[in-house]
């Protein structure tokens, strides 16, 4: 079946280090996103890439960092310089539609606390 | 600039019927809306772009008002699988396809 695999789930963090979040599609899609979700304040966008080798920052980039080697591909590290990372993160996809965003498929998400 | 989501809670009956709106301070091109239950992805529920129809299936519908820039999504004769966090995700008028802006959502209870 087709669709969004993060990972991992669950991840603890000392502070200091850097982690790597994975996120693979098998959907085709050109565009991807990274969000990260806070309680009570909704879904705020980190990076997106609209195709191969191209990103670009969303509304809160500080102390992320991604890369869009392959298609299939947007890992998202969080950097030591992330003053508060822990948060709960979503990586979707979508096929742009019409000028709009279209459709957002996103992964089951990845929970990192910090400790 | 987030969307204005309201209201942020409500706890209905099942069967009642609800309305969740949204509004932006920005020309709007687009609408989104997604539903999203406890510890799960957020799951889409339609798009509304500018200039289009009113949207809906079976008992949940949207409608975008383009000058006011805002957005309502109704839940007729609600059942207890509606119940869920809906969050209406933004684009902005000549902004492209680069993500969504997201409201801080509805928390929406059913209770039988």
């Amino acid at each position: 079946d087709g669709g969004i695999t993060q990972s991992p789930k669950y991840l603890f963090r000392k502070e200091g280090q850097n982690v790597t979040l994975s996120c693979e599609q098998n959907l085709n899609h050109d565009a991807m996103y990274w969000y990260r979700q806070d309680p009570g304040q909704g879904l705020r966008l980190i990076y997106y890439s609209q195709i191969v080798n191209d990103f670009q920052k969303g509304d809160i980039a500080e102390g992320y960092s991604v890369s869009r080697e392959k298609k299939e591909s947007f890992p998202l590290t969080v950097t030591s310089a992330q003053k508060n990372p822990t948060a709960f993160y979503l990586c979707a996809s979508s096929i742009p539609l019409g000028g709009s965003t279209g459709e957002l498929f996103f992964g089951e998400g990845s929970r990192l606390t910090v400790l | 600039q987030q969307p204005v989501q309201s209201p942020q809670a409500v706890i209905l009956r099942e069967g009642e019927d609800a309305v969740i709106n949204c509004s932006s301070s920005k020309a709007l091109y687009s609408v989104h809306w997604y539903r999203q239950k406890h510890g799960e992805a957020p799951v889409f529920l339609m798009i509304l772009l500018k200039g289009g129809e009113q949207k809906g299936h079976e008992k949940i519908s949207a409608s975008f008002n383009e000058k006011k820039q805002q957005s309502s999504l109704y839940l007729t004769a609600s059942q207890l699988s509606y119940s869920g966090t809906y969050f209406c995700g933004t684009e902005w008028a000549g902004g492209g396809a680069d993500g969504l802006t997201f409201g801080k959502g509805t928390h929406l209870i059913i209770q039988p």
